[in-house]
């Protein structure tokens, strides 16, 4: 089945700094990549997705490329804010269908004012 | 339009109690997920419903079980919960067919 490796754990940046989450996915049937976001006391939240037809994807300051022959998806995050504090996850899975996602460990992220 | 809502909140039980979590998906949303959040495990997939049938289930012992009623709304179960059941239990709702799964807020489960 599919296995989602998520890189690094923790990250802390400067207010101002970029971010960037990296992961890899084992199953090249895979084909659709979404990242979650993650505040204390919450459930997850969607930020932004891809599909393996798309290389990139961005949305203001946020931004996911994809490269499906390394199996490798990242996310960007520019001109990081405190409010974008928390865990980041991303996910794998293929779609149309009835293939559950399957996530990363998730990446906790710290924003320092 | 409402998000995801799950019912209750927070729970505790203990050792060899059963627990019942409710789901209400977004409105038009058919397919229900439901994920075990743990520390060290993350987040796991348990099952999903789509039309009151179960379309896909996790690795989850059988003490882990769920349904969907005719408003897609759904349920899952854990009997004899055990120590290890204690996480968030999130549910998440699609439309038919469609990529995207938005999360509630989840269910704290306490097992002492």
């Amino acid at each position: 089945g599919e296995n989602v490796e998520q890189h690094p754990s923790t990250l802390s940046v400067q207010e101002g700094d970029s971010a960037v989450i990296k992961c890899t996915y084992s199953d090249s049937a895979s084909n659709y990549f979404p990242w979650y976001k993650q505040e204390l006391g919450k459930g997850p939240q969607l930020i932004i997705d891809i599909r393996s037809n798309v290389g990139e994807k961005k949305d203001q300051r946020i931004a996911v490329t994809l490269n499906k022959t390394a199996k490798h998806f990242s996310l960007h995050i520019t001109e990081t804010q405190p409010e974008d504090s928390a865990v980041y996850f991303c996910a794998a899975s293929m779609r149309p269908g009835n293939t559950p996602l399957v996530f990363g460990k998730g990446t906790r992220l710290s924003v320092i004012a | 339009k409402a998000g995801v809502t799950q019912t209750p909140r927070y729970l505790i039980k203990t050792r060899g109690q059963q627990v019942t979590l409710s789901c209400s998906p977004i409105s038009g949303h058919r397919s229900v997920s439901w994920y075990q959040q743990t520390p060290g495990q993350g987040l796991q997939f348990l099952f999903e419903y789509f039309s009151e049938t179960q379309r896909n289930k996790g690795n989850f012992p059988g003490r882990f079980s769920g349904r969907q009623f005719s408003n897609s709304r759904s349920e899952m179960n854990v009997s004899t919960l055990e120590l290890g059941d204690s996480a968030l239990y999130l549910c998440a709702s699609s439309l038919p067919s469609a990529d995207t799964q938005y999360f509630g807020p989840g269910t704290r489960l306490t097992v002492l």
